[in-house]
């Protein structure tokens, strides 16, 4: 169980471009969802947390404009990269946090990961 | 943000127990202490969590201090499969239990 996909796994876009990832909680419902970025040889860097039903909220330095956040049901989010650069070429990370799960003990559950790739 | 300190790497061989140490001497009475661990190109793995008491899993134990500044993530027996980066995290009240990664213990296993 507490399965998370991610769609597509590796896309390749040319500059000016617009890309969207998915994100589905398979197995669990999750009210809550968390994009993450990695450059080559780092850690993750949290961009947003997603809510369903409301807007997501931005880490700092995070453009929202750039990178539109939609968690329209409670087993789906979605990350578009607006207008992609050459600079957002990363991997992006997902994850779902557990609804049955609560106060600290919460455990999120991570996609696969999309590695972005702007030309 | 609350802070966890861990060495950059490590070393096993297979077979062997593992003990990864992580120190957190800033951590706060609700703050519950989670372990993830991320292999190469993929997504992190959820492997443990605990607030006072020892934990086991199926994975590993995760062994807390008593005043709860230092934990140790233990591998009963490493395999070439649990080489990953193993990240210790603080997941904090404040900050709504957001995870903040850190940079993460590198582990190498050897056959």
């Amino acid at each position: 169980g507490a399965v998370v996909s991610q769609h597509p796994s590796r896309v390749i876009c040319k500059s000016g471009t617009s890309v969207k990832i998915e994100c589905r909680s398979l197995d669990f419902q999750a009210t809550t969802m968390f994009w993450y970025r990695q450059f080559p040889k780092q850690s993750l860097m949290l961009m947003a947390t997603s809510n369903e039903g409301s807007k997501a909220t931005y880490e700092q330095g995070v453009e929202k404009d750039k990178f539109l956040i939609n968690h329209a049901s409670l087993t789906l989010s979605t990350l578009t990269v607006t207008s992609a650069h050459p600079e957002d070429s990363s991997f992006y990370i997902c994850s779902a946090r557990d609804l049955r799960t609560s106060g600290g003990q919460e455990t999120q559950y991570f996609g696969p990961g999309t590695r972005l790739l702007v030309l | 943000d609350a802070k966890t300190t861990q060495p950059n790497s490590m070393e096993s061989n297979e077979e062997e127990p593992v003990h990864l140490p992580c120190n957190h001497s800033t951590i706060s009475g609700t703050d519950y202490i989670h372990w993830y661990r991320q292999l190469p190109s993929q997504g992190p793995e959820y492997v443990i969590h605990g607030l006072t008491s020892n934990v086991n899993n199926r994975m590993a134990s995760l062994a807390i201090a008593e005043d709860r500044k230092s934990s140790t993530l233990i591998l009963h027996r490493a395999t070439l499969r649990d080489a990953a980066v193993y990240y210790c995290i603080l997941s904090v009240l404040g900050s709504n239990y957001k995870l903040t990664f850190g940079k993460g213990t590198l582990l190498t296993v050897n056959p």
